[in-house]
């Protein structure tokens, strides 16, 4: 199975409201990234985390690899956090090969 | 941000002839990535690249894959001859001494 499971698949929010997305990983990881990919197919780097916990404006990312899970929190949503968020693991030793979620479309609307 | 370059974006070509898809790294960078999507599906790892060398391949790294970046110019994927399910967007991505690995905005090869 994949080792690399995110959810949800499509979420769909109102301006100003927030909500959570989450990967779960089959095995341990030693880092994840989270990506958005614009409407122009960039994927724009949004978190690098080996631990813990880290904050950028509306977006805050956690990372536990212990329990095998990221979460991307997103707050106050407005109309350009559309688009489709990836998370991407890496295994210990790996040298930074990623393996990517199936990644989760947003809709933020007025 | 720093900007991983690829084009075309779009690449035509007919089952058996050769292609090489180009990716412009950020400078700077030492460590090279090819990653494959295929329709519907996530994006794969295919190999990694540094020094001259390939580091890590995939199963989806055929025989008929190669990559190089002579003399610090573009790094390539050459694929000879191509197949009907080499069709897929071709991400390069690229990463210094950092962690963050930064990627282009893909190659869609569509083999025919």
């Amino acid at each position: 199975g994949d080792q690399v499971e995110q959810s949800p698949s499509a979420l769909s929010l109102h301006e100003g409201t927030g909500s959570a997305l989450r990967c779960n990983f089959t095995t341990t990881m030693r880092a994840v990234q989270w990506f958005r990919k614009n409407s122009r197919g960039s994927l724009i780097n949004l978190f690098y985390l080996a631990s813990g916990t880290k904050e950028n404006g509306r977006l805050k990312s956690a990372f536990d690899s212990k329990e095998r899970y990221s979460t991307l929190h997103i707050r106050d949503a407005q109309l350009e956090d559309s688009g489709t968020y990836f998370c991407a693991a890496e295994a210990g030793g790996s040298n930074a090969k990623l393996t990517f979620g199936k990644g989760t479309k947003l809709s933020v609307k007025s | 941000g720093p900007k991983v370059l690829q084009i075309p974006s779009h690449q035509i070509i007919d089952m058996g002839q050769m292609v090489t898809l180009n990716c412009d790294p950020v400078s700077n960078h030492l460590y090279f990535y090819w990653y494959k999507q295929i329709l519907g599906q996530q994006m794969e790892f295919l190999v990694n690249f540094y020094n001259g060398k390939v580091m890590e391949k995939s199963k989806l790294f055929k025989d008929q894959f190669s990559v190089e970046r002579p003399d610090g110019s573009y790094f390539t994927l050459k694929i000879q001859p191509t197949a009907l399910e080499d069709s897929a967007v071709y991400f390069c991505a690229s990463r210094g001494t950092g962690e963050n690995l930064y990627f282009g905005s893909g190659t869609r090869l569509t083999v025919l």
